[in-house]
């Protein structure tokens, strides 16, 4: 593994049907993201976390919900997908905090979700 | 943190440079300017970013005008594999740590010609 994981690439989901979308990194960063990217609209932060045991809500935060067990891994649920959850997901991750030197995120290839 | 504005479209001839112009008028004392680009169907990928003097780097430079009120990345020598879009975000640090949540608004689809 070399920076970030996503898996699957890509899924066709059923309407009500509950997914996680996975997501590690091996580069011991502290800070991780997900975003959602729908034509028009552009990347949108669905929810962060700073470090592990950690979450905070984003821009767009109903239907999902993440978990921070350790410092690698950052998965993104969906309790019951709905249609409008199809997009392409993206999970990226961040060195920052205090006494650090921000450069910004790492993205990983991200994960193509339709809900039929 | 600062809004960013973005020409919606840019064409550039094969190996001449690309001037890519982000204009970020209300940004305060203690916000970055970044870039990120985004190739087709791949995940964003940092560029660069800069305070107040300007950067450079394997990749690209970074020109912050005096008042810091705008910006442009320069990619010196414009290949068919730099046609992504490219965002312009400008973000603060924050002292105490925590998350650098960044904003993507809907950058500038650079076309590079053969």
């Amino acid at each position: 593994i070399a920076g970030i994981t996503q898996a699957p690439t890509s899924q066709i989901l059923a309407a009500g049907r509950r997914m996680t979308l996975r997501c590690t990194q091996d580069m011991r960063h502290n800070a991780m993201y997900w975003y959602r990217q729908d034509l028009g609209l552009g990347l949108r932060l669905i929810h962060y976390s700073n470090t592990a045991g950690t979450t905070g809500k984003g821009e767009v935060p109903d239907g999902y919900s993440v978990s921070r067990a350790n410092t690698d891994d950052f998965p993104l649920t969906l309790a019951s997908a709905v249609p409008s959850q199809t997009s392409v997901y993206f999970c990226a991750s961040s060195d920052s905090g205090l006494g650090r030197v921000f450069y910004g995120y790492t993205f990983g290839s991200g994960t193509r979700l339709t809900v039929v | 943190d600062a809004k960013t504005t973005q020409p919606p479209s840019m064409d550039c001839a094969e190996g001449r440079a690309a001037n890519l112009p982000c204009n970020h008028s209300t940004i305060s004392g203690n916000e970055y300017v970044y870039w990120y680009r985004q190739i087709h169907s791949q995940g964003p990928q940092y560029i660069i970013h800069g305070l107040k003097n300007n950067e450079t780097n394997e990749m690209a430079s970074l020109i912050i005008t005096e008042d810091r009120k705008s910006s442009t990345l320069i990619l010196p020598h414009a290949t068919l594999r730099d046609t992504a879009v490219y965002y312009c975000i400008v973000r603060g640090h924050h002292p105490q740590g925590g998350s650098e949540k960044l904003v993507f608004g809907k950058g500038t689809k650079l076309t590079v010609n053969p």
